[in-house]
């Protein structure tokens, strides 16, 4: 199983509302990310959970907040979110550690899209 | 910083024919690059990864070369489909295995029945 589980598959909200998107997967992966696409564009990197540990944050508005509250899960709360932060929204996760190419491959689930009005 | 470039932007091909996706990145130090595919609205779907030792990879149709010396990488489709239209994206990482990722813009193939 391959799978990483996103929801929810779409979001609409108000620039005052709060909402969390949600990613898991069962594959025993210890690295995970949260990637932002617009339209015609490719993934661009937001976070990187290690070990259940922020790694990586590439300078991102704090208005996105993730969360990582065990190996399986990583929730990014959403709040007083902009119109330009419409976009498809994807988790990945890759197995982690130090060696091995099959620990090396990401998996994506199929995003949240998200409508900020 | 690594800078990820991909051509053509977009192909067009008839069905049955081999094509060739071209992805060249400017720093070599890489710990490997894998070719994803995208279908419009959805996620991305893993290809082929190659690791920085090695040269080639295959899967199927799919055969994927790393030239790392030249910063380059190929995605080889054989006998391609109309199910292979999709947009193909090429992503390098730097170091370890958490690491980021940096995505080349992507090709748009259509393949014509």
């Amino acid at each position: 199983d391959t799978e990483v589980t996103q929801t929810p598959k779409h979001l609409v909200m108000g620039m005052t509302n709060k909402k969390s998107l949600k990613c898991e997967q069962h594959m025993g992966h210890r690295a995970m990310y949260w990637y932002k696409q617009k339209a015609k564009k490719p993934p661009e990197l937001m976070f990187v959970y290690s070990y259940e540990k922020l790694s990586i944050n590439e300078s991102v508005p704090s208005r996105f907040s993730p969360e990582c509250p065990n190996s399986s899960l990583l929730n990014l709360h959403l709040h007083a979110l902009q119109p330009e932060d419409s976009a498809l929204y994807l988790c990945a996760s890759s197995q982690g550690g130090t060696s091995g190419r099959a620990k090396n491959i990401q998996y994506f689930g199929a995003g949240t899209r998200l409508s900020v009005l | 910083k690594q800078e990820v470039t991909q051509i053509p932007a977009a192909l067009s091909v008839p069905e049955g024919e081999n094509l060739v996706l071209n992805c060249s990145f400017t720093d070599s130090a890489i710990y490997n690059l894998q070719w994803f595919r995208q279908d419009p609205g959805k996620g991305l779907t893993s290809l082929l990864l190659i690791q920085s030792s090695q040269r080639e990879q295959t899967s199927g149709r799919l055969n994927a070369s790393l030239d790392k010396s030249s910063g380059r990488s190929t995605l080889y489709i054989a006998a391609s489909q109309p199910g292979d239209s999709a947009t193909y994206l090429c992503a390098v990482r730097r170091h370890t295995n958490a690491g980021k990722s940096t995505f080349g813009d992507g090709t748009t193939l259509t393949v014509k029945p």
